[in-house]
């Protein structure tokens, strides 16, 4: 079936660090991929989307680039703030009668001043 | 004002009991979703519904049955509780079940089972 596998654990940065968080996926169609971000306490929220090869998703100075050839979707952002800590998912979209939601299992970003 | 309500927030449970978590949204989806989330896992996969019919079921257990009483609506019974139940539980919408639809979750109902 589908699966996502992403940077596992925990990343620690300090301000102004740049990030990378490593996402590859696997999937017998062309989904739709897409990056969430959790703060704590709250539920998982849409960060992007890219939907076809090359294509880049941002929002908030992050980005991701959806590369078929190498199954990946980096999350990237050139500077990241403290308001930055969060888990951080990548997740597929459904596809080819998959009505389960692909979700990687998180990476937990955290921040230093 | 809040798109997705979850109630309650918190919830405690004695083991054996049952309790039913509340998922309303209003923002028009016509599919819902259940995910639950506990320090030993990840986000993890419960149930799809699209059109109040049931599309995928990744749950082993019986003891946890979705409710749709109105398409807006996915309640989630859970029977029989045992500690190892305690958990965040997340209701999500989307647009529909489609590649590209983004999903919207809820603020989560936290439950503990004593």
């Amino acid at each position: 079936g589908d699966s996502v596998t992403q940077t596992e654990g925990q990343v620690a940065l300090s301000e102004e660090d740049f990030l990378t968080i490593h996402c590859n996926y696997s999937a017998s169609g062309y989904p739709a991929l897409f990056w969430y971000v959790q703060y704590p306490g709250e539920g998982p929220q849409f960060l992007f989307r890219a939907s076809r090869d090359k294509e880049k998703g941002s929002s908030r100075g992050f980005e991701a680039t959806y590369d078929k050839g190498t199954t990946s979707f980096h999350l990237r952002k050139a500077s990241v703030q403290e308001s930055d800590s969060a888990v951080y998912y990548c997740a597929l979209g459904t596809s080819g009668g998959n009505y389960k939601p692909t979700f990687g299992k998180g990476t937990s970003l955290v921040v230093h001043p | 004002d809040p798109k997705i309500i979850q109630k309650p927030k918190y919830l405690v449970a004695v083991t054996g009991s049952e309790k039913i978590l509340i998922c309303e949204q209003y923002l028009g989806h016509n599919a819902m979703y259940w995910y639950r989330q506990s320090a030993k896992k990840p986000l993890e996969f419960m149930f799809s519904y699209s059109y109040q019919k049931l599309m995928d079921n990744q749950t082993a257990s019986s003891r946890f049955q979705p409710q749709s009483s109105k398409k807006n609506h996915l309640d989630l019974q859970i029977t029989a509780l045992k500690p190892d139940d305690s958990a965040t539980y997340f209701c999500a919408s989307s647009q529909d079940q489609g590649n590209q639809d983004t999903q919207y979750f809820g603020p989560g109902t936290r439950l503990l089972v004593l």
